[in-house]
């Protein structure tokens, strides 16, 4: 990918159990941030880490960035079968140039 | 706030055509938007930067001369594909850079026969 890569590529999990995503990013970033899609939809923002933060919340989703390692993770809690979708990461760089990790298809089964 | 339009949702053309994509700023001005492609379950990748008033930035790899971007407004930035073949058929997305982050059209899914 132009940016990093994530894995797993595919997880499949059941519902109310909690998935979670990593990704890695190659350049030096201002901000990271996981994007949803739906099949063949746009993408719909979750959350944004600053690369001076380390870890952020926003209501089942907590995300984590280690700019040592380059690599950022997000955690989905109590996962629900409307969580299905594909997740990227998207690593802010420079002139506000956004660019994706590979995705990860996340499949809750009921 | 912040939403972007993109039309058409769906095209399908003819081998050697051309196909223009729209991409509008409904309540936001959009001095900057970004194009991507998208393959069937692959990833985003980055195609061009347009700018405002000025040339589009286009990635490495990227055919200018076949993927012509104008953003001659705020809140319009058009991609066109020229003399499209089948492999340019794609999902294509545009967004925007505004104040709080970045909101992305639906898409438009190119079919080219």
């Amino acid at each position: 990918s132009q940016q990093g890569e994530e894995d797993p590529q595919a997880l499949s999990i059941q519902e109310g159990e909690n998935a979670t995503m990593n990704c890695s990013y190659k350049t030096s970033i201002n901000n990271l941030q996981w994007y949803r899609q739906n099949s063949g939809r746009g993408l719909v923002h979750l959350i944004l880490i600053r690369s001076n933060e380390r870890e952020k919340h926003s209501g089942r989703l907590r995300v984590t960035l280690d700019t040592s390692k380059k690599s950022s993770s997000l955690l989905i809690t109590a996962s629900r079968a409307a969580d299905t979708a594909s997740y990227f990461c998207g690593a802010v760089q420079g002139a506000q140039k956004l660019v994706f990790g590979q995705g990860t298809r996340l499949t809750i089964n009921p | 706030g912040a939403v972007v339009s993109q039309h058409p949702s769906w095209v399908i053309c003819k081998s050697g055509t051309s196909v223009k994509i729209e991409c509008r700023s409904l309540d936001f001005q959009a001095t900057t938007m970004f194009w991507y492609r998208q393959f069937p379950k692959q990833s985003l990748m980055l195609m061009a930067t347009s700018n405002e008033g000025s040339k589009a930035t286009y990635e490495q790899g990227v055919e200018k001369d076949k993927f012509l971007i104008n953003h001659a407004s705020l809140t319009l930035s058009t991609l066109t594909v020229t003399s499209a073949h089948p492999e340019d058929s794609s999902f294509y997305i545009c967004s925007a850079s505004y104040p709080s982050g970045y909101t992305f059209g639906s898409g438009t899914r190119l079919t080219v026969v």
